[in-house]
């Protein structure tokens, strides 16, 4: 089946610097990449979709030059986060849609969670 | 926001026992799916129902889905302690960016053996 592998799974940053998660599609093509965050105990809220190829699409409300995102190539999507602070600590998940399979739902990956100290 | 909502949050029952959690949403919908989500990790797919659908089982899972009342229902049977875990209903629907998931608040379920 599909799989969406994330790195770092934990990464602890000082306040000030950026910090880049990857995610990598092992054994298909993902041309999109959906980017979300997740605070304890609390629902996915969706930052933004990356196409590989082009500029990523943004939700509102999100920081385009905070949360920079990449999608080099149809197997990596990258999030960075710059200029890290306290309240950028988060859990962080990737998801790459269904390769057009009846009935197939989502691939996450599995998750990031960043620490700001 | 088109967040959905689930209830009830939370959900504490014996092993053997059904646990129900219930969905609503607030647009039209291509499909709606259920996820699976243990403690700080990914999460899994469990059932995708389609708009035209009402009831779908797989395993000990069974969800229906009632599109006029924009709501649908996941119905674990004879739960296990491994069943222990948060659940979110997420549905998709076509925008001009791509078919995007909204999830809803999620139910976090406890199987006591």
């Amino acid at each position: 089946g599909a799989v969406v592998s994330q790195h770092p799974s934990r990464v602890i940053c000082k306040s000030g610097t950026s910090v880049k998660i990857e995610c990598r599609s092992l054994d298909f093509q993902a041309t999109t990449m959906f980017w979300y965050r997740q605070f304890p105990k609390k629902s996915l809220m969706l930052m933004a979709t990356s196409n590989e190829g082009s500029k990523a699409t943004y939700e509102q409300g999100v920081e385009k030059d905070k949360f920079l995102i990449n999608h080099a190539s149809l197997t990596l999507s990258t999030l960075t986060v710059t200029s890290a602070h306290p309240e950028d600590s988060s859990f962080y998940i990737c998801s790459a849609p269904p390769r057009g399979i009846p009935n197939y739902g989502y691939t996450f990956g599995s998750g990031t969670r960043l620490t700001v100290v | 926001s088109q967040q959905g909502e689930e209830d009830p949050q939370a959900l504490s029952i014996q092993e053997g026992e059904n646990a129900t959690m219930n969905c609503s949403y607030k647009t039209s919908i291509n499909n709606l799916q259920w996820y699976r989500q243990n403690s700080g990790r990914g999460l899994v797919h469990l059932i995708l129902i389609r708009s035209n659908e009402r009831e779908k089982h797989s395993g000990r899972l069974r969800v229906t889905l009632d599109t006029s009342k924009k709501s649908s229902s996941l119905l674990i049977t004879a739960s296990r302690a491994a069943d222990t875990a948060s659940y979110f209903c997420a549905t998709a629907y076509m925008k001009s960016s791509g078919d995007k998931l909204t999830f809803g608040t999620g139910t976090r379920l406890a199987v006591r053996p």
